[in-house]
């Protein structure tokens, strides 16, 4: 159980253009999920909290009008990132939680690995 | 601050040998502690957590983690390496702030033949 995807696993887009990427929880409901950067041989870094019927919450310097977050079921969230360039090239993870409580460990998705040229 | 240290950036032990996994944590409030492991180009699984209780606590694959509040730590044991534990670890940390966690910098561990 508890299982989440992600699509698509890679994507490459030309400089300028804006790639979305979904994340589903198959077998829950997903009140929270959350949107993770990861640089190579790096940590993950938090860049927005998304909950289900409402505006994302992101973290201090990522940038709300670039990496837009829709959550608008309780199975899948959307990043999208606009106007994308080759600094935005990352790999993007998400994760869901199955309840509203602090405790509740979030389970990731397998991760999107974005190239932009 | 809130902030989570894995001191060790990269660990190699021997197939079948005992394993620990060091994390530290400073956090303001009482904390949930995960362990979290990651394959190459892969999500993040999550091996055990803790979030009060038994201070010992046993995950999937085998794993093991201690909490010791005295030592703001909560590492990562394992009695007998295989070789397919190669992978990074990151120790997590959260609490009562809407479920979101601090990683630590991860540990990377090789297992040699």
């Amino acid at each position: 159980g508890a299982v989440v995807s992600q699509h698509p696993s890679r994507v490459i887009c030309k400089s300028g253009t804006s790639v979305k990427i979904e994340c589903r929880s198959l077998d829950f409901q997903a009140t929270t999920m959350f949107w993770y950067r990861q640089f190579p041989k790096q940590s993950l870094m938090l860049m927005a909290t998304s909950n289900e019927g409402s505006k994302a919450t992101y973290e201090q310097g990522v940038e709300k009008d670039k990496f837009l977050i829709n959550h608008a079921s309780l199975t899948l969230s959307t990043l999208t990132v606009t106007s994308a360039h080759p600094e935005d090239s990352s790999f993007y993870i998400c994760s869901a939680r199955l309840s509203r409580d602090s405790y509740s460990p979030q389970y990731f998705g397998p991760g999107t690995r974005l190239t932009v040229t | 601050a809130q902030s989570v240290t894995q001191p060790d950036i990269h660990i190699t032990v021997s197939e079948g040998a005992s394993l620990e996994l060091r994390c530290n944590y400073s956090y303001g409030a009482t904390p949930y502690l995960f362990w979290y492991v990651q394959s190459p180009g892969q999500g993040l699984q999550l091996l055990l957590k803790y979030f009060s209780g038994d201070t010992l606590v046993q995950g999937i694959k085998g794993f093991e983690a201690e909490f010791k509040r005295s030592q703001s730590s909560f590492n990562l044991r394992k009695p007998s390496v295989h070789w397919s534990d190669a992978a990074e670890y990151f120790c997590a940390v959260g609490g009562n702030q809407g479920g979101k966690l601090i990683f630590g910098q991860g540990t990377e561990l090789s297992v040699k033949p």
